[in-house]
Protein backbone atom coordinates (compact mmCIF):
# COMPACT_ATOMS: atom_id res chain seq x y z
CA UNK A 1 0.00 0.00 0.00
CA UNK A 2 1.78 3.41 -0.93
CA UNK A 3 0.99 5.84 1.98
CA UNK A 4 1.23 9.12 -0.41
CA UNK A 5 0.43 8.42 -4.12
CA UNK A 6 0.33 11.21 -6.24
CA UNK A 7 -0.79 10.79 -10.15
CA UNK A 8 1.20 11.70 -12.83
CA UNK A 9 4.03 10.65 -12.42
CA UNK A 10 5.59 12.35 -15.60
CA UNK A 11 3.72 14.78 -17.61
CA UNK A 12 4.44 16.79 -20.87
CA UNK A 13 2.32 19.32 -21.85
CA UNK A 14 2.28 22.50 -24.13
CA UNK A 15 2.59 26.37 -22.85
CA UNK A 16 -0.94 27.62 -22.43
CA UNK A 17 -2.06 24.39 -21.50
CA UNK A 18 -4.20 23.43 -17.75
CA UNK A 19 -2.96 20.61 -15.80
CA UNK A 20 -3.93 18.46 -12.78
CA UNK A 21 -2.08 16.57 -10.11
CA UNK A 22 -3.98 14.81 -7.89
CA UNK A 23 -2.27 13.56 -4.56
CA UNK A 24 -4.02 11.17 -2.15
CA UNK A 25 -2.64 9.52 1.43
CA UNK A 26 -3.80 6.80 3.10
CA UNK A 27 -2.18 7.45 6.80
CA UNK A 28 -5.00 9.44 8.39
CA UNK A 29 -2.64 12.41 8.74
CA UNK A 30 -4.87 15.62 9.46
CA UNK A 31 -1.43 17.96 7.24
CA UNK A 32 -1.04 17.76 3.95
CA UNK A 33 1.59 19.71 1.04
CA UNK A 34 2.90 20.75 -1.86
CA UNK A 35 6.49 21.04 -2.61
CA UNK A 36 8.17 22.36 -5.63
CA UNK A 37 11.53 21.31 -6.94
CA UNK A 38 13.26 22.90 -9.46
CA UNK A 39 16.18 21.90 -11.38
CA UNK A 40 19.18 22.72 -9.13
CA UNK A 41 17.20 19.85 -6.62
CA UNK A 42 16.08 23.00 -4.32
CA UNK A 43 12.78 22.25 -2.27
CA UNK A 44 10.39 24.87 -1.56
CA UNK A 45 6.67 24.74 0.19
CA UNK A 46 3.76 26.23 -2.18
CA UNK A 47 0.93 25.17 0.00
CA UNK A 48 -0.06 23.87 3.19
CA UNK A 49 -3.76 22.60 3.85
CA UNK A 50 -4.97 21.74 7.34
CA UNK A 51 -8.11 19.53 7.75
CA UNK A 52 -8.94 20.63 4.35
CA UNK A 53 -8.41 24.62 5.20
CA UNK A 54 -5.56 26.14 3.84
CA UNK A 55 -2.83 27.35 5.70
CA UNK A 56 0.41 27.86 3.96
CA UNK A 57 -0.06 29.59 0.50
CA UNK A 58 3.84 30.92 -0.58
CA UNK A 59 4.56 33.65 -3.11
CA UNK A 60 2.96 31.27 -5.95
CA UNK A 61 1.27 32.61 -8.95
CA UNK A 62 -2.38 32.97 -9.26
CA UNK A 63 -2.17 30.22 -11.96
CA UNK A 64 -1.28 27.81 -9.22
CA UNK A 65 -4.60 26.20 -7.15
CA UNK A 66 -4.75 23.58 -4.40
CA UNK A 67 -7.50 22.14 -4.09
CA UNK A 68 -8.34 20.10 -0.64
CA UNK A 69 -12.16 17.95 -1.46
CA UNK A 70 -11.49 16.17 2.17
CA UNK A 71 -8.36 15.32 4.41
CA UNK A 72 -6.92 12.72 2.12
CA UNK A 73 -6.57 14.53 -0.58
CA UNK A 74 -5.04 17.40 -1.98
CA UNK A 75 -4.94 18.52 -5.91
CA UNK A 76 -2.89 20.77 -7.97
CA UNK A 77 -4.43 22.50 -10.89
CA UNK A 78 -2.06 25.11 -12.85
CA UNK A 79 -3.32 27.31 -15.55
CA UNK A 80 -1.65 28.47 -18.52
CA UNK A 81 1.61 26.82 -18.15
CA UNK A 82 4.85 28.23 -18.42
CA UNK A 83 8.26 27.03 -19.61
CA UNK A 84 9.01 28.19 -15.67
CA UNK A 85 6.51 25.81 -14.58
CA UNK A 86 8.92 22.64 -15.10
CA UNK A 87 9.94 20.80 -12.42
CA UNK A 88 9.32 17.82 -9.94
CA UNK A 89 6.47 18.72 -7.99
CA UNK A 90 5.97 16.79 -4.49
CA UNK A 91 3.31 15.84 -2.53
CA UNK A 92 3.54 15.41 1.22
CA UNK A 93 1.49 14.77 4.68
CA UNK A 94 2.42 14.90 8.16
CA UNK A 95 0.38 14.06 11.23
CA UNK A 96 0.41 17.17 14.25
CA UNK A 97 3.36 19.07 15.28
CA UNK A 98 5.91 16.83 14.56
CA UNK A 99 6.30 17.92 11.07
CA UNK A 100 7.41 13.91 10.18
CA UNK A 101 6.23 14.21 6.36
CA UNK A 102 6.07 11.53 4.12
CA UNK A 103 6.42 12.01 0.48
CA UNK A 104 4.79 11.46 -2.66
CA UNK A 105 7.14 9.61 -5.75
CA UNK A 106 6.81 13.15 -7.54
CA UNK A 107 5.76 14.28 -10.68
CA UNK A 108 7.78 15.63 -13.28
CA UNK A 109 6.06 18.08 -15.57
CA UNK A 110 7.70 19.61 -18.14
CA UNK A 111 6.49 22.31 -20.30
CA UNK A 112 7.48 22.50 -24.10
CA UNK B 1 12.54 33.30 8.90
CA UNK B 2 14.20 30.39 9.28
CA UNK B 3 16.73 29.00 7.11
CA UNK B 4 19.03 25.62 6.46
CA UNK B 5 22.30 25.88 5.43
CA UNK B 6 24.47 22.99 4.15
CA UNK B 7 27.53 24.05 2.51
CA UNK B 8 29.13 20.77 0.75
CA UNK B 9 27.45 20.73 -2.78
CA UNK B 10 28.94 17.24 -3.11
CA UNK B 11 30.62 14.30 -0.99
CA UNK B 12 32.38 11.52 -1.82
CA UNK B 13 32.98 8.57 0.36
CA UNK B 14 34.88 5.35 -0.28
CA UNK B 15 32.48 2.11 0.38
CA UNK B 16 32.78 0.77 3.94
CA UNK B 17 34.12 3.94 5.17
CA UNK B 18 32.26 6.77 7.08
CA UNK B 19 31.32 10.27 6.06
CA UNK B 20 29.83 13.49 7.52
CA UNK B 21 27.50 15.69 5.75
CA UNK B 22 27.04 19.09 7.26
CA UNK B 23 23.65 21.27 8.22
CA UNK B 24 23.39 24.47 9.86
CA UNK B 25 20.20 26.20 10.66
CA UNK B 26 19.13 29.35 11.96
CA UNK B 27 16.00 29.92 13.64
CA UNK B 28 14.58 32.57 17.10
CA UNK B 29 12.34 29.31 18.13
CA UNK B 30 12.70 26.72 20.48
CA UNK B 31 10.09 24.20 19.83
CA UNK B 32 11.36 22.49 16.59
CA UNK B 33 12.25 18.89 14.96
CA UNK B 34 15.17 18.57 12.42
CA UNK B 35 15.49 15.88 9.96
CA UNK B 36 17.48 14.21 7.08
CA UNK B 37 15.97 13.09 4.13
CA UNK B 38 17.62 10.96 1.62
CA UNK B 39 16.64 11.32 -2.37
CA UNK B 40 18.20 8.66 -4.95
CA UNK B 41 18.09 8.61 -8.05
CA UNK B 42 14.57 7.13 -8.10
CA UNK B 43 13.57 10.88 -7.15
CA UNK B 44 11.56 9.54 -3.93
CA UNK B 45 11.95 11.30 -0.46
CA UNK B 46 13.07 9.27 1.97
CA UNK B 47 13.03 9.98 5.49
CA UNK B 48 16.43 9.00 7.12
CA UNK B 49 16.58 9.88 10.57
CA UNK B 50 14.84 12.80 12.92
CA UNK B 51 15.57 14.64 15.78
CA UNK B 52 13.82 16.62 18.07
CA UNK B 53 15.02 19.50 19.70
CA UNK B 54 14.36 19.41 22.90
CA UNK B 55 16.12 15.98 23.17
CA UNK B 56 20.26 16.40 24.25
CA UNK B 57 20.92 12.44 23.05
CA UNK B 58 21.99 12.35 19.41
CA UNK B 59 19.49 10.16 17.43
CA UNK B 60 20.92 6.88 15.74
CA UNK B 61 19.26 4.74 13.04
CA UNK B 62 21.57 2.27 12.54
CA UNK B 63 24.33 2.90 10.26
CA UNK B 64 22.70 6.64 10.58
CA UNK B 65 23.60 9.00 13.71
CA UNK B 66 23.55 12.74 14.00
CA UNK B 67 25.69 15.31 15.98
CA UNK B 68 23.39 18.06 17.15
CA UNK B 69 24.37 21.24 18.26
CA UNK B 70 21.99 23.13 19.62
CA UNK B 71 23.75 25.92 20.33
CA UNK B 72 25.78 25.87 17.69
CA UNK B 73 22.68 25.52 15.59
CA UNK B 74 24.47 22.68 14.14
CA UNK B 75 23.03 19.17 12.93
CA UNK B 76 25.62 16.95 11.02
CA UNK B 77 24.70 13.41 9.50
CA UNK B 78 27.12 10.65 10.08
CA UNK B 79 26.73 7.33 7.75
CA UNK B 80 29.23 4.77 8.77
CA UNK B 81 30.19 1.85 6.78
CA UNK B 82 28.90 3.00 3.75
CA UNK B 83 27.11 1.13 1.01
CA UNK B 84 26.41 2.04 -2.73
CA UNK B 85 23.00 2.25 -1.87
CA UNK B 86 23.59 5.35 0.18
CA UNK B 87 24.80 7.36 -3.07
CA UNK B 88 21.81 10.30 -3.27
CA UNK B 89 21.28 13.57 -2.24
CA UNK B 90 20.98 14.11 1.10
CA UNK B 91 18.74 17.42 2.47
CA UNK B 92 18.53 19.06 5.77
CA UNK B 93 15.16 20.59 6.88
CA UNK B 94 13.70 21.80 9.53
CA UNK B 95 10.42 21.75 11.02
CA UNK B 96 9.17 24.64 13.22
CA UNK B 97 5.54 23.52 15.15
CA UNK B 98 4.44 27.27 15.00
CA UNK B 99 5.35 27.63 11.48
CA UNK B 100 3.83 23.97 10.01
CA UNK B 101 6.25 23.64 7.19
CA UNK B 102 9.45 22.01 6.28
CA UNK B 103 12.15 24.45 5.13
CA UNK B 104 14.79 22.43 3.63
CA UNK B 105 18.57 23.38 2.96
CA UNK B 106 20.30 23.40 -0.42
CA UNK B 107 21.34 19.59 0.07
CA UNK B 108 24.32 16.96 -0.50
CA UNK B 109 24.78 15.08 -3.50
CA UNK B 110 26.85 11.94 -1.62
CA UNK B 111 28.71 10.08 -4.38
CA UNK B 112 29.85 6.36 -3.00
CA UNK B 113 33.12 4.49 -4.86
CA UNK B 114 33.17 1.16 -4.59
Amino acid sequence: DTAVSQTPKYLVTQMGNDKSIKCEQNLGHDTMYWYKQDSKKFLKIMFSYNNKELIINETVPNRFSPKSPDKAHLNLHINSLELGDSAVYFCASSQGAVGEAFFGQGTRLTVV
Amino acid sequence: AQTVTQSQPEMSVQEAETVTLSCTYDTSESDYYLFWYKQPPSRQMILVIRQEAYKQQNATENRFSVNFQKAAKSFSLKISDSQLGDAAMYFCALFLTSGSRLTFGEGTQLTVNP
